[in-house]
């Protein structure tokens, strides 16, 4: 049963420190998404990748967010310096281009205190 | 910009009734609209899809509904049991740059 895998799960960190997210997509998938989830915006799309090429990342504050595909099975999101507004779940999916869907991962629930 | 809006309210139902869930969109019809089951500390779920020469879809219990006039989704649950409680999103995708624009979402409980 093939599954998105994102590490790690819970994260709390100290207002200033460097956070990184990962996101193993399904294998053969070759769009990946990011997307930060909370109770007053919802799930916000941060950015996505199609064949590892970056296509959008438009939602993400560029300043201090990065998103990288450093191979077809590892995703990235970092966040440097992080802010205490950062705190959300932040989820990762994948799926096929011209796909009728995507497979989320189980979240990283993310505090900065 | 392309938004989603989905009634930010609970909906509290009978089990066995049917609940409907409204989904509206802005400016230019997507190319299809999804909608995915969320619980509680768990990533989304793809339910259904459905695109916009389509006017109905149904798999199991569910049912979508997309009226490009109204600007406009529906999703229908029939015959609700407790199980299905659980938030439901609404998702827009763009032809061409297959972009997920995600509603807020609808938490739906189905009471006993």
């Amino acid at each position: 049963d093939a599954r998105v895998t994102q590490t790690p799960r819970h994260k709390v960190t100290e207002m200033g420190q460097e956070v990184t997210m990962r996101c193993q997509p399904i294998l053969g998938h070759n769009t990946v998404f990011w997307y930060r989830q909370t109770m007053m915006q919802g799930l916000e799309l941060l950015a996505y990748f199609r064949n590892r090429a970056p296509l959008d990342d438009s939602g993400m504050p560029k300043d201090r967010f990065s998103a990288e595909m450093p191979d077809a099975t590892l995703a990235t999101l970092k966040i440097q310096p992080s802010e205490p507004r950062d705190s959300a779940v932040y989820f990762c999916a994948s799926g096929l281009i011209h796909g009728d869907t995507q497979y989320f991962g189980p979240g990283t629930r993310l505090t900065v205190l | 910009s392309q938004k989603i809006e989905q009634n930010s309210e609970a909906l509290n139902i009978q089990e066995g009734k049917t609940a409907t869930l409204t989904c509206n969109y802005t400016n230019y019809s997507p190319a299809y609209l999804q909608w995915y089951r969320q619980d509680p500390g768990r990533g989304p779920v793809f339910l259904l899809l459905i695109r916009e020469n389509e006017k109905e879809k149904r798999k199991e219990r569910l049912k979508v509904t997309f009226d490009t006039t109204l600007k406009q989704s529906l999703f229908h649950i029939t015959a609700s049991q407790p199980a299905d409680s659980a938030t439901y999103l609404c998702a827009r995708v763009d032809a061409g740059t297959y972009k997920y624009i995600f509603g807020t979402g609808t938490r739906l409980k189905v009471l006993a």
